[in-house]
């Protein structure tokens, strides 16, 4: 079935650096999410894209919906002790917009301070 | 308030024991999914359901049941056939297969 390669796994970062996370398929996508998960709580939607080339920010976060449709960036700018958390990329794939999204396996993200 | 909600946050049950876990959304959203969580893991899918009266398998159904009699509510039983049943279960629903999902709160279920 199709899968997302999200990269990369962990990142430990100083606080202030910018965060740069991935997510490719060797499938096409028709959306791309973004989503932010903190320990013991669900995840949340913190970026939706539904057109390849899209680049959409909120606030300090910016992700792009990548032009051959496979894959999809996520940057943090000057990041800070509440980005610590797991974020996931997810897809809505294939040309059938009735199937399922799929999630990546998450970049977990530290913060030294 | 429109939203996802799960109970409880907590759950403990002895070995041997179905328990089930609630979930329920005002969004009036026709897809709901519930997902199993490990300590450093990413979300596994057990089950889903498109429209009411209706579930598919997902990839780790073995274990688990569900129903979706109402539109609101699609409650997960772990059976005791649910070899090692301690995660926790995040529940979703969308407002059609293919949107965004929008997660409840979870739930962390421990077996002693």
């Amino acid at each position: 079935g199709q899968q997302l390669n999200q990269s990369p796994q962990s990142m430990f970062i100083q606080e202030g650096e910018d965060v740069s996370m991935n997510c490719t398929s060797s499938s096409i996508f028709n959306t791309w999410l973004w989503y932010k998960q903190e320990p013991g709580e669900g995840p949340v939607l913190l970026i939706a894209l539904y057109k390849a080339g899209e680049l959409t920010s909120n606030g300090r976060l910016t992700a792009q919906f990548g032009i051959t449709r496979k894959d999809s960036f996520l940057n943090i700018s000057a990041s800070i002790p509440s980005d610590v958390g797991i974020y996931f990329c997810a897809g809505q794939p294939g040309m059938n917009r009735d199937d399922k999204i799929i999630f990546g396996k998450g970049t977990r993200l530290h913060i030294l301070p | 308030d429109g939203g996802i909600t799960q109970s409880p946050k907590y759950l403990f049950r002895k070995e041997g024991q179905n328990v089930t876990l609630s979930c329920e959304q005002n969004l009036n959203h026709d897809a709901m999914y519930w997902y199993r969580q490990d300590p450093g893991q990413g979300l596994r899918l057990i089950y889903y359901s498109q429209i009411v009266n209706d579930f598919q398998k997902g990839d780790i159904a073995e274990g688990y049941s569900v129903s979706r009699e109402k539109k609101e509510s699609f409650p997960l039983t772990v059976t005791s056939a649910q070899k090692n049943p301690t995660a926790f279960y995040l529940c979703a629903s969308a407002l059609a297969a293919g949107s965004e999902a929008f997660f409840g709160q979870g739930t962390r279920l421990t077996v002693v």
